[in-house]
């Protein structure tokens, strides 16, 4: 049962556009809805994080925005970079932050180009 | 910030062998970790979640007698997997956080069963 959907699979956008990535969740006892990048042969790296208390968080170019009736929550780069070019991962769990399970969503590949 | 090391960063190993992974929390203590599977271009998937002092609690369908896992301090959890197949193959990757604080990510371990 894939409880964190995530969209598109793949993604191309010029140097200085916006990447858009989608997530939708099944289970309404997840509380915590974190980002991460993740670069060839490396981990994942936390981006950032929002709770289902706001709708949108912004830290940098990198903004959530989360619509909790619907379900569903998205990462908006702004100003691509190439160097933004990797993995995301978007994941949900329940009971915050610290020590919770992580469900993952399938991962896009955002690829800038220069 | 926190700091999760994993070692070694790459393993190759004949199929019949057993391998060991470590994870480490640096600059915190972890009474929780979390070992993940990746696959090439697939999400994380999470094996098992390991407890200090404890026994670990494997997620469905993954076998505890082939990936063993011992939380032996607050800051070591160790993944063995034993009688290595080439089908074990794969990216594992650890994770544990201080209190109150997101899931850190180690930078993985890749396998190779030959």
């Amino acid at each position: 049962q894939q409880q964190v959907k995530q969209s598109p699979q793949s993604l191309i956008v010029q140097k200085g556009g916006i990447s858009i990535i989608n997530c939708a969740y099944e289970n309404t006892a997840f509380d915590y809805f974190p980002w991460y990048q993740q670069f060839p042969g490396k981990g994942p790296a936390l981006l950032i994080a929002i709770r289902p208390d706001v709708s949108e968080k912004k830290e940098g170019r990198f903004t959530i925005s989360f619509n909790k009736s619907a379900k569903q929550f998205s990462l908006h780069i702004m100003d691509s970079q190439p160097g933004d070019s990797a993995t995301y991962f978007c994941a949900a769990s329940k009971e915050g932050a610290s020590g919770s399970r992580l469900t993952f969503g399938e991962g896009t590949q955002l690829t800038v180009n220069p | 910030g926190a700091v999760v090391s994993q070692h070694p960063s790459r393993v190759i190993c004949k199929s019949g062998t057993s391998v060991k992974i470590e994870c480490r929390s640096l600059d915190f203590q972890a009474t929780t970790m979390f070992w993940y599977r990746q696959f090439p271009k697939q999400s994380l998937m999470l094996m098992a979640t390991s407890n200090e002092g404890s026994k670990a609690t494997y997620e469905q369908g993954v076998e505890k007698d082939k990936f063993l896992i011992n939380h032996a301090s607050l800051t070591l959890s160790t993944l063995t997997v034993t009688s290595a197949h080439p089908e074990d193959s794969s990216f594992y990757i650890c994770s544990a956080s201080p209190s109150n604080s997101p899931l850190h990510f180690g930078n993985g371990t890749r396998l190779t069963v030959t």
